[in-house]
């Protein structure tokens, strides 16, 4: 079946502008992540969804950035007032829930490698 | 899909004791990653060992890679009640695009 999918798959902007980034999950899963991944480091959670809810944002790196999610399905990474430093691969994942007892098992998207000249 | 299986799946210690997850892979890797997930949250970075290591340190996590069986095992050591999340192993091949998560081993330390 269709995975997560993630567009656009590469964006490169100018400093000082703002980018939305999207991110479709698989259907029926209500958990939804966004993590960022800058060159040769691992992972960096940015926000957690259940349902449309984002239980804690405080892994978001600034205020600059924001998230939302509608219909339990689409979500957008927003960043505005982009700098050099937001250059980066945005991932999203989903998975069914987020039970400490249940499948943890999440499925990455593609993600969008955002470049900020 | 998976590439990395922790196991075990399930682990529960007492608090002060040692706590040792294993996670194999199949194809060579660039580099593994160990990342911790607690209630509500996402993934958190622990630490990432590349190919052409052995072993590292970070803390009371200590991680070991031996390329040769294909396998690694992540050591918390003297655990603590807070140390209760699940473990999740990810494998990197070498074009580092291609990140594979294991199923992960969750991991109660008892108080």
């Amino acid at each position: 079946g269709a995975g997560v999918s993630q567009s656009p798959s590469n964006k490169v902007t100018e400093k000082g502008k703002d980018v939305e980034l999207r991110c479709d999950p698989i259907s029926g899963h209500t958990a939804l992540y966004w993590y960022r991944q800058r060159l040769g480091q691992g992972l960096e959670f940015l926000i957690y969804f259940q349902g449309n809810s984002a239980p804690d944002k405080s892994g978001l790196p600034s205020d600059r950035f924001s998230a939302e999610r509608t219909g339990e399905s689409v979500s957008t990474l927003t960043i505005q007032r982009t700098q050099q430093e937001d250059s980066a691969v945005y991932l999203c994942a989903s998975s069914l829930a987020w039970d400490f007892y249940s499948s943890h098992e999440q499925y990455f998207g593609p993600g969008t490698r955002l470049t900020v000249t | 899909s998976q590439q990395g299986e922790e196991d075990p799946q399930a682990l529960s210690i007492q608090e002060g004791e040692n706590a040792t997850m294993n996670c194999s892979y199949k194809t060579s890797i660039n580099n593994l990653q160990w990342y911790r997930q607690n209630s509500g949250r996402g993934l958190v970075h622990l630490i990432l060992i590349r190919s052409n290591e052995r072993e590292k340190h970070s803390g009371r996590l200590r991680v070991t890679l031996d390329t040769s069986k294909k396998s690694s095992s992540l050591l918390i050591t003297a655990s603590r009640a807070a140390d209760t999340a699940s473990y999740f192993c990810a494998t990197v091949t070498d074009n580092n695009n291609d990140m594979r998560f294991g199923a992960g081993t969750r991991l109660t330390v008892k108080p």
